[in-house]
């Protein structure tokens, strides 16, 4: 069974930073490009940036571009986002994903706020 | 970008009624892989975002029968043959052709 577990979110200052972590199982991780989505409070579904298999490729949407940094660790399975200089928007519910959208983890919070 | 732009937004249907959920994208969807990356993601209150839909109409495991997209080019459309109650939730239509991938505002289906 595959599962996607974040962890890592909290309650952050404006301008501070916190690392997102996804720990991946049931399938062969490696062999996957990655993700991560970020849903505000009662907003939508945006997606934040993408991983390549090896780590070689990522991409970014441009509102997070020089702040946050994606990477994966693929001999512990696990998934990370460092955000930096953390914004009062960047406040959402973060989710792990497999690039193809077909596995979603349940989540975690991210509150940025004085 | 790629700009999605779903209609309606807000979908109010009677149970048993036909549902449908139309979506548009600013640019041709179709990679150069030759595939076009068109999914649909359905949110039920309080619960993570799953996919329902990928590459325009194939089903994933579990999506009933009644859940079907269709569509080409710029244009695309979840249809529901008869609305049940755990249909409740919002719709995304999302393009994974071009970066950044993108989402539709989302649709809020409801039961009458």
């Amino acid at each position: 069974e595959v599962q996607l577990v974040e962890s890592g979110g909290g309650l952050v200052q404006p301008g501070g930073s916190l690392r997102l972590s996804c720990a991946a199982s049931g399938f062969s991780f490696s062999d996957r490009w990655m993700s991560w989505v970020r849903q505000a409070p009662g907003k939508g579904l945006e997606w934040v940036a993408n991983i390549k298999e090896d780590g070689s490729e990522k991409y970014y949407v441009d509102s997070v571009k020089g702040r946050f940094t994606i990477s994966r660790d693929n001999a512990k399975n696990s998934l990370y986002l460092q955000m930096n200089s953390l914004r009062a928007e960047d406040t959402a519910v973060y989710y792990c994903v497999r690039v193809d959208l077909d596995y979603w983890g349940q989540g975690t919070l991210v509150t940025v706020s004085s | 970008d790629v700009v999605m732009t779903q209609s309606p937004l807000s979908l109010p249907v009677t149970l048993g009624q036909p549902a449908s959920i139309s979506c548009r994208s600013s640019q041709r969807l179709v990679h150069r892989d030759g595939n076009t990356y068109l999914n649909w993601i359905q949110q039920r209150p309080g619960q993570s975002p799953r996919r329902l839909v990928y590459e325009i109409s194939k089903r994933d495991s579990g999506v009933p029968d009644r859940i079907s997209g269709s569509g080409s080019g710029t244009d695309f459309t979840l249809k529901i043959s008869r609305v049940e109650a755990e249909d409740v939730g919002v719709y995304y239509c999302v393009q994974g052709t071009q970066w950044p991938h993108t989402f539709g505002q989302g649709t809020k289906l409801e039961i009458k």
